[in-house]
């Protein structure tokens, strides 16, 4: 189980946001993976690995963790940053996403 | 470059089995590593797994709808397909599928298509 908070973030644009995904049992750093959705669109991978970036990701966005908690970063929230993010872990076995944190303009 | 599209019906009646549909470009499911996942999302809920099939012809399911699940390939047409049997209204959710690159993750998505369980 991957467990997300906070469940809404409330921020302005130019601040920083700290997202954190807390797994029940150890999760190997190669396989944990977030998103970002914004309303009516599909998920668009942001992270994969703990800390690579995506194709297209600006470096304003870094992963970090090992273990049972990992954490997304966005140094300076930019307006198209407000968005709903899923923290995931992939293994060969199965596949967990979290409930998601719903990152919100103040 | 990568791209998917599903495809299926927009309403199905309660107890009926859903068949959704993935047609892909970019990749082919005869290259080793490659695969192809499904996911839903209820409408204004979390993302939740549901499949996977690998180029080896491999299956993975969610645990908890893994009676209701089966996923199979058509490598000729590039298309993989999802049935769920025995739908009921909590089923109602865009169902998307989704590229898993080698190393695991989902780098590319479709569009998603919205099945409404309804008598």
């Amino acid at each position: 189980v991957l467990t997300q908070s906070p469940g809404t973030l409330s921020l302005s644009p130019g601040e920083r946001a700290s997202l954190s995904c807390r797994a029940s049992q150890s999760v190997r750093t190669d396989y944990l993976a977030w998103y970002q959705q914004k309303p009516g669109q599909a998920p668009r991978l942001v992270i994969y690995g703990t800390s690579n970036r995506a194709t297209g990701i600006p470096d304003r966005f870094s992963g970090s963790g090992s273990g049972t908690d990992f954490t997304l970063t966005i140094s300076r929230l930019e307006p198209e940053d407000f968005a709903v993010y899923y923290c995931q872990q992939y293994g060969d076995t199965r596949v967990t996403f979290g409930q998601g944190t719903r990152l919100e303009i103040k | 470059q990568i791209a998917l599209k599903e495809s299926g019906p927009s309403l199905v009646k309660p107890t009926q089995t859903l068949t959704v549909t993935c047609t892909f470009s970019g990749f082919s499911l005869t290259t080793a590593g490659e695969g192809v996942a499904w996911i839903r999302q209820p409408p204004g809920k979390a993302l939740e797994w549901l499949a996977l099939i690998y180029w080896s012809n491999d299956n993975r399911y969610s645990p908890s709808l893994e009676n209701r699940l089966t996923i199979t390939k058509d490598t000729s047409k590039n298309q993989v397909v999802l049935t769920m049997t025995n739908m009921d209204p909590v089923d109602t959710a865009t169902y998307y599928c989704a590229h898993r690159e080698p190393l695991g993750y989902f780098d590319h998505w479709g569009q998603g298509t919205l099945i409404t369980v309804s008598s």
